[in-house]
């Protein structure tokens, strides 16, 4: 069954670094999704994106992330200058279509700023 | 704002027990609701996905009901064994597939 693939599975880093979250979306798959999870709180949506373009992005989605679709396999979360409060697991999704589809996650990134 | 809630928090059942889980959400104007399976430390799972003409579905031993206009959710387990504990998730699907989450049921099924 085809699967979204998220790199790494943990990563610890300094605060102040810069950090990236790899995502491989199901091929035939045209929108995607980062979704985060603070431990013990609940799963969050950060940013949706589509058509190379970003669709809809939360309050939580400021300037320190973006997000980019390099090579057309790929779906990228960048965090400029991690906090401690960046740490959380990040959850990558993709769906074929918008609206009624169901969206299938990955196994999540857990990222853990010292 | 969309708010979801899942009562009850945890969950401890002897094996064999049917048990229900509830969802409610405050906006009636949603397109679908998913249900999901969560693992410790892993990832999220659907389970079943209801779209807002439906009012249930089932998989297996699992059936999740969806009152749009009333804002609420079941799912409904049948015959409950230990492989079935995990945290569920109710998720709200609004517009552009955007999920609003709630903070899970904590299910442990005990042998």
């Amino acid at each position: 069954e085809p699967e979204v693939t998220q790199t790494p599975s943990h990563q610890v880093t300094q605060m102040g670094q810069e950090v990236i979250l790899r995502c491989v979306p199901i091929s035939n798959h045209l929108y995607f999704y980062w979704y985060r999870q603070i431990l013990g709180q609940k799963v969050e949506f950060l940013v949706s994106f589509y058509n190379n373009e970003i669709s809809e992005k939360s309050e939580i989605f400021d300037d320190q992330f973006s997000v980019e679709r390099p090579d057309g396999s790929n779906f990228t979360l960048k965090i400029r200058s991690t906090k401690l409060e960046d740490s959380a697991m990040y959850f990558c999704a993709s769906a074929f279509q918008s609206g009624a589809n169901v969206l299938t996650f990955g196994a999540g990134s857990r990222l853990t700023v010292l | 704002k969309q708010e979801v809630t899942q009562i009850p928090a945890a969950l401890s059942v002897p094996e064999g027990e049917n048990l229900v889980l509830n969802c409610s959400f405050t906006d009636s104007a949603i397109y679908n609701l998913q249900w999901f399976r969560q693992d410790p430390g892993k990832g999220l799972t659907s389970l079943l996905l209801i779209q807002s003409s439906q009012r249930e579905q089932t998989s297996g031993r699992l059936n999740a009901s969806l009152d749009k206009s009333s804002g609420r959710s079941t799912l409904y387990i049948a015959a409950s064994q230990p492989g079935d504990s995990a945290t569920y998730l109710c998720a709200v699907g609004e517009y552009g597939n955007k999920l609003v989450f709630g903070a899970g049921t904590i299910l442990r099924v005990k042998s």
